[in-house]
């Protein structure tokens, strides 16, 4: 079954920017959406295919995909970004939604 | 507004079975297909089941084949979840989510505890 494998954490000071990578094999052929959830609360799509971002999502949440790897980048990133980040991909070889493990994003 | 209410979670034994439901609004439900994921506590999200708008095409994580079904009633707008032989490791919240390829929209979830 396909896998998809990211960091378990990231840290990062207010004003900068965060990447958030996402592995898998030839990812860059799949369409990538990503999740942030907060403490106790249902995830939240902030970008579908690839690069797209929902009404609502601020501009300096950006979506990429590259070979092996897509990357979630959050500019001047804000204490209230602070949440776990997800990947997720359709697998079309067995038709089940795959979800990353998990990033959390820790605001220093 | 769409809004996605889950029920149906609760204290389960070992071994036995329980029925979740999703009650959907604020779009036409039977145009979308749908989803249920769940998450261990602490832990990270796992993709449980997938129904099209039909219900015509169904699939399953390996971890839940053979003991959970899937099940929609358009007429009600509802989505469903039969959990049978529940494990210890069925304890989650589970979520419903509307699937476009991606999961655009989901529950709050309903907390599943399989325990003697």
């Amino acid at each position: 079954s396909y896998v998809l494998t990211q960091p378990p954490s990231v840290s990062v000071a207010p004003g900068k920017t965060a990447r958030i990578t996402c592995g898998g094999n030839n990812i860059a052929t799949k369409s990538v959406h990503w999740y942030q959830q907060k403490p106790g609360q249902a995830p939240v799509l902030v970008i579908y295919y690839d690069t797209d971002r929902p009404s609502g999502i601020p501009e300096r949440f950006s979506g990429s995909t590259s070979g092996n790897t897509a990357t979630l980048t959050i500019s001047r990133v804000e204490a209230g970004d602070e949440a776990d980040y997800y990947c997720q991909v359709w697998d079309s070889s067995s038709a089940h939604r795959v979800f990353g493990g998990g990033t959390e994003l820790t605001v220093l | 507004e769409v809004q996605l209410v889950e029920s149906g979670g609760g204290l389960v034994q070992p071994g036995g079975s329980l029925r979740l439901s999703c009650a959907v609004s604020g779009f036409t439900f039977s145009t979308y297909s749908m989803n249920w994921v769940r998450q261990a506590p602490g832990k990270g999200l796992e993709w449980v089941s997938y129904i099209s708008s039909t219900g015509g095409i169904i699939h399953y994580a390996d971890s839940v084949k053979g003991r959970f079904t899937i099940s929609r009633d358009n007429a009600k707008d509802s989505l469903y979840l039969q959990m049978n032989s529940l494990r210890d490791e069925d304890t989650a919240v589970y979520y419903c989510a509307r699937d476009t390829a991606d999961f655009d929209f989901w529950g709050q979830g309903t907390l599943v505890t399989v325990s003697s």
